[in-house]
């Protein structure tokens, strides 16, 4: 089993939707979360970062911790074409080692 | 902006010749990462450094592939002999201090072996 599991999609939504991108992760020494996105044959960007459980918001995008279930969101609102890419979870916890998601490549079509 | 600069772009070599890349890093930052992403999976760390000093390579086949960070700043990595099972992106982050801190990302290589 994989310490950091997320749906490889393709997720195919229209422009406007609220989009949920998920991961679970069964290392329960993780305590802080990112979300990266990865523009095709470009390198990630971070996008959010938490620490330990809660929600965080910067713009359109709103990160959520939940440790006790071990399962992260990152919650996309009115979505724009230019956020097709690929969004990776990304996790960090005792060993200093980011542990990253297989990514979920979304699709947002006009 | 500063960007973590990294080449070349793309690669394509035959088996068993030997490979380079070359990254640098954002300038101040301390820790370098060489990463490995194959198609449709998620970046899988190679090596640290913090200056130049490797910190892990725990998941760096070191049969063929060799990092290093001379004077703590640019970074190289070498592959010799390469494998078709080689063919991969191979991204260069950096960051101020530790894993905690952002890393940031390069434009990566991507490499295919023949």
């Amino acid at each position: 089993q994989k310490e950091v599991e997320q749906d490889p999609g393709p997720l195919s939504v229209p422009e406007g939707a609220i989009v949920s991108l998920n991961c679970t992760y069964s290392n329960s020494a993780f305590q802080y979360f990112m979300w990266y996105r990865q523009y095709s044959r470009k390198g990630p960007e971070l996008l959010m970062y938490t620490y330990s459980s809660g929600n965080k918001e910067d713009g359109r995008f709103t990160a959520q911790v939940d440790k006790s279930s071990k399962y992260i969101s990152l919650f996309i609102r009115d979505s724009q074409p230019s956020d097709s890419a690929t969004y990776l979870c990304a996790m960090l916890g005792n060993t200093d080692k980011l542990i990253f998601g297989t990514g979920t490549r979304l699709q947002v079509f006009p | 902006e500063a960007e973590v600069a990294q080449s070349p772009r793309y690669k394509i070599t035959e088996k068993s010749q030997a490979v380079a890349f070359w990254c640098d890093p954002i300038s101040g930052h301390a820790t370098l990462y060489w990463y490995r992403q194959i198609l449709g999976q998620g970046p899988e760390l190679l090596v640290q450094f913090q200056d130049e000093s490797v910190v892990d390579d725990s998941q760096l086949p070191k049969d063929r592939f060799s990092a290093e960070r001379l004077k703590g700043v640019d970074s190289t990595l070498k592959i010799q002999p390469a494998e078709l099972g080689d063919s991969a992106m191979y991204l260069c982050a950096s960051s101020l201090g530790t894993s905690k801190d952002t890393q940031y990302f390069g434009p990566g290589t991507r490499l295919t072996v023949l």
